[in-house]
Formats: C-alpha cells, sequence, structure tokens
C-alpha cells in the first residue's frame, strides 16, 4: 500500500486552464504540506494542514486553493494557470510538526 | 521566517571516499534538523534526523553533527558507494508539537559518486 498517493502523475495543460492534484495518506498522520520542486530543485512550502486546519499559507497566488475534506486527504486546485506554473508538485505527511516527512510520488505540472 | 543555507551545491567524490555536505540556519528556535535523499526523477526520502538535544547521530555509513551555538549541521557519508549519488536536502524546523510548522529545506546539494 502507498503510503502518500498522488494523482495525476504527470498534467500537461494549457494557459487559463483550472486543475486538480488530488493527496491521500494512509499513515494517520495529523499534519499534510504540498511543497512545489521548481526547475533548480528548491523545494518551497506552499500550505500545511494540521487535523483539516490551514495552519501555513506562504505566499502564493490566490489562484492556488488547497482543500481538506478530512486529515487524510489534501487536494491542491488551481485557476487559470500559467506558465510559471510548471514544477513538481509535492504532498507530503508528518506525524505532527518536529517530525520527517513522507512524501508523496510527486505531480509534474507543465503549462503550455 | 527561518533561513536555510546549504554547501556546496555540487560535490563529486571518488568511490570510497568520504562527503560532507553542510547547512546553516537562522532560528535559534529551531530544534529539528531532518536530511532528505532525492533520486533522479523520485521523491525525496527522509535518511537521517537529529533533534536539538543530540550533538551526534550515526546510521551505518551515515552521520549527522549539529552544532547549536554556531546554528550549523552536517551531513558525512563514509565509504561512499555510487548508489550513493543523488541530490541531498537539508531542513529545520520548529517542534512544536500540535502544530504545523513546516520544514525549510536548503538548496540541495548534488553528490555525484565518481567510480
Amino acid at each position: 500500500d502507498t503510503a502518500v498517493s498522488q494523482t495525476p502523475k504527470y498534467l500537461v495543460t494549457q494557459m487559463g486552464n483550472d486543475k486538480s492534484i488530488k493527496c491521500e495518506q494512509n499513515l494517520g498522520h495529523d499534519t499534510m504540506y504540498w511543497y512545489k520542486q521548481d526547475s533548480k530543485k528548491f523545494l518551497k512550502i506552499m500550505f500545511s494542514y494540521n487535523n483539516k486546519e490551514l495552519i501555513i499559507n506562504e505566499t502564493v497566488p490566490n489562484r492556488f486553493s488547497p482543500k481538506s475534506p478530512d486529515k487524510a486527504h489534501l487536494n491542491l486546485h488551481i485557476n487559470s494557470l500559467e506558465l510559471g506554473d510548471s514544477a513538481v508538485y509535492f504532498c507530503a505527511s508528518s506525524k505532527t510538526a518536529g517530525y520527517g516527512y513522507t512524501f508523496g510520488s510527486g505531480t509534474r505540472l507543465t503549462v503550455v | 521566517g527561518e533561513n536555510v543555507e546549504q554547501h556546496p551545491s555540487t560535490l563529486s567524490v571518488q568511490e570510497g571516499d568520504s562527503a560532507v555536505i553542510k547547512c546553516t540556519y537562522s532560528d535559534s528556535a529551531s530544534n529539528y534538523f531532518p536530511w532528505y535523499k532525492q533520486e533522479l526523477g523520485k521523491r525525496p526520502q527522509l535518511i537521517i534526523d537529529i533533534r536539538s538535544n543530540v550533538g551526534e547521530k550515526k546510521d551505518q555509513r551515515i552521520a549527522v553533527t549539529l552544532n547549536k551555538t554556531a546554528k550549523h549541521f552536517s551531513l558525512h557519508i563514509t565509504e561512499t558507494q555510487p548508489e550513493d549519488s543523488a541530490v541531498y536536502f537539508c531542513a529545520a524546523s520548529i517542534s512544536s508539537g500540535g502544530g504545523a510548522d513546516g520544514l525549510t529545506f536548503g538548496k540541495g546539494t548534488h553528490l555525484i559518486i565518481q567510480p
């Protein structure tokens, strides 16, 4: 069983479209995150949720909206996609703050 | 907020030699320091971590040291093997229990093991 699963693995879409990425963890962790990894491999936090509540919302465009229907799921919806949104998006979960993350396999988003 | 600097950005060593990657952090309240390994096209995976109440931790060929006073920590890999080739990330966070403080990552070190 995959501990943190993300879908889709690849996403190619045109500028201006709206898309969603789904993430689910079966580890019973309380905390989930979204990170963006750019072409230079830099991992930057976007959002974190603790027990369905938004805790961290870094400076990302408000075109990005996370949703956590329950503590096992954290989805990311992106409106009006732009070329600069092209990156790998990783979902991760941790037992709580101060514990290591388990990452999902990543979603490679390409905006054309 | 926290800022984590990581050096070098690229490190090439001969197989069998040791590799050392260094990181510094800015927030003295940070107390949890994990290291991740990311192979090409794969997800980052936790390889070792250390908390601020410990100065050193070892796990087979890898070790991490922490100097709280100087606010720096290092990853040491001994007897390097070809499968150690990857990008390594250090990170720091504040473990406040009950919160969801995210990890701040360094920019990564591309470790190349030369045969």
